[in-house]
């Protein structure tokens, strides 16, 4: 089983770039969520779903957009990058909202 | 809002040996899910213990154990001898009944083991 899996693992953009960090999970989960973890503050949430086609905002939701057309994908857009958003980025998902989070191995971004 | 507090950024331990790492959290909420992740210089999250709020008993796997103080608000992760791959950064969450699955984590232990 494939599990949760997050693409690139590493990127390097320039401020005012867009892209988008893919996540795609084969475990027919309801729940997927995005966090970012900095050094010293453990993870934080940025945006999850509850289901295709229902997004919401977490802690840190600014110059993040999401979208779930489908289960299995919940991709995350930066709009315009900027240094503060250097970060490692985990994509996790659950089958329900109080079973533990299966977490992808996270993408590295470096913002200069 | 609830708020997860990991209050030993560092901790060592001699290998064989038993160590807690502690974990302190807030919220107004009766029914809830606490859980311990580990994630070693792989960086991969890796769930280690989850414990529900409404059962009294503690939950364990293995080597690990938590000591769950609902009154307290303490969630305390003890592992017993200790082992070389236990290496990792530790990080206790928490989340609320009906809440999406949002966790709200703590800022994380970093736990060596010591040869």
């Amino acid at each position: 089983n494939a599990g949760v899996t997050q693409t690139p693992k590493f990127q390097v953009l320039k401020t005012g770039q867009s892209m988008t960090l893919q996540c795609a999970q084969d475990m027919n989960h309801e729940y997927m969520s995005w966090y970012r973890q900095d050094p010293g503050m453990g993870l934080r949430l940025i945006h999850y779903s509850v289901g295709a086609g229902i997004t919401d905002q977490g802690e840190v939701p600014n110059g993040y957009n999401v979208s779930r057309s489908t289960t299995e994908d919940f991709p995350l857009r930066l709009l315009s990058a900027a240094p503060s958003q250097t970060s490692v980025y985990f994509c996790a998902s659950s089958y329900s909202d109080t079973e533990a989070l299966h977490f992808g191995n996270g993408t590295r971004l470096t913002v200069t | 809002a609830q708020t997860v507090t990991q209050s030993q950024p560092e901790m060592s331990v001699q290998e064989a040996e038993t160590v807690t790492l502690s974990c302190t959290y807030d919220t107004s909420e009766s029914n809830y899910y606490l859980f311990w992740y580990k994630q070693p210089p792989s960086r991969q999250m890796i769930l280690v213990i989850r414990q529900e709020a409404y059962k009294q008993q503690n939950a364990t796997e293995n080597r690990f154990s938590v000591n769950f103080q609902k009154a307290a608000k303490s969630f305390s992760l003890k592992i017993s001898d200790s082992q070389l791959g236990d290496t990792a950064m530790y990080f206790c969450a928490f989340t609320g009944n009906n809440a999406g699955n949002m966790l709200t984590f703590g800022g994380g232990t970093r736990l060596m083991v010591k040869p």
